[in-house]
């Protein structure tokens, strides 16, 4: 059985930094397209960030620069490392594998929340 | 601003039939991709409800169902349940941008 399990959200101050993991099993990370979506409070889905099995990476624009994906085929694990936080950052945090490529999301995690706050 | 456009809300009676839009443009529906739906209930984690326009996974009641024409898809949903209320989603991929877009949800209640 496919499962993703996040780990890492909490309360940081402006400026500072967070990284997320995203616990596999069932599943191969490294063969599989593996993304991080976000959801501002009260707000919609959006895609930040997807590591792609051959090793390519992308970001939404917002967040370049600042924030870095990575995997750990060893421990079938991926990471985001979230640098220079923003308020506008906070958001819960959901790791997202799309396990054929295709573009769309067939397992989720529970999502982890990330709080920017003074 | 979302790249793909829903309605804010929906509402239904149970039993009734409801339909969420999904308005995108030439760069993202309107360029052949394939349009993807989520629903996501109170406090939990989107889950897919359908892929490629019109394909449910395993465990998805066949009261959901999605088409796409042009630049815009429809989720449909009949029969409606108490346990349809949530948040459904619409998703892409746009070529100008780059990357993979969602629709900003709509909701659905059930009366």
């Amino acid at each position: 059985e496919v499962h993703l399990v996040e780990s890492g959200g909490g309360l940081v101050q402006p400026g500072g930094s967070l990284r997320l993991s995203c616990a596999a099993s069932g599943f191969t990370v490294s063969s599989s397209y593996m993304n991080w979506v976000r959801q501002a409070p009260g707000k919609g889905l959006e895609w930040v960030s997807v590591i792609y099995a051959g090793g390519h990476i992308y970001y939404t624009d917002s967040v370049k620069g600042r924030f870095t994906i990575s995997r750990d085929d060893a421990t079938n694990t991926l990471h985001l490392q979230m640098n220079s936080l923003r308020a506008e950052d906070t958001a819960v945090y959901y790791c997202a594998a799309d396990l054929e490529g295709y573009n769309y999301f067939d397992e989720w995690g529970q999502g982890t929340l990330v709080t920017v706050s003074s | 601003q979302s790249v793909l456009t829903q309605p804010p809300s929906v509402s239904g009676a149970p039993g009734q039939k409801v339909t969420i839009s999904c308005t995108g443009s030439t760069s993202n529906i309107g360029a052949g991709y394939a349009v993807h739906w989520y629903q996501q209930l109170l406090g939990k984690a989107p889950k897919l409800l359908i892929h490629d326009n019109n394909d449910r996974p395993s465990g998805v009641p066949d009261r959901f169902s999605a088409s796409k024409s042009a630049t815009s898809a429809s989720l449909a949903i009949t029969g409606l349940q108490a346990d349809d209320e949530a948040d459904y989603y619409c998703q892409s991929y746009d070529t100008s941008l780059g990357i993979v877009v969602f629709g900003g949800g709509t909701k659905l209640t059930v009366l």
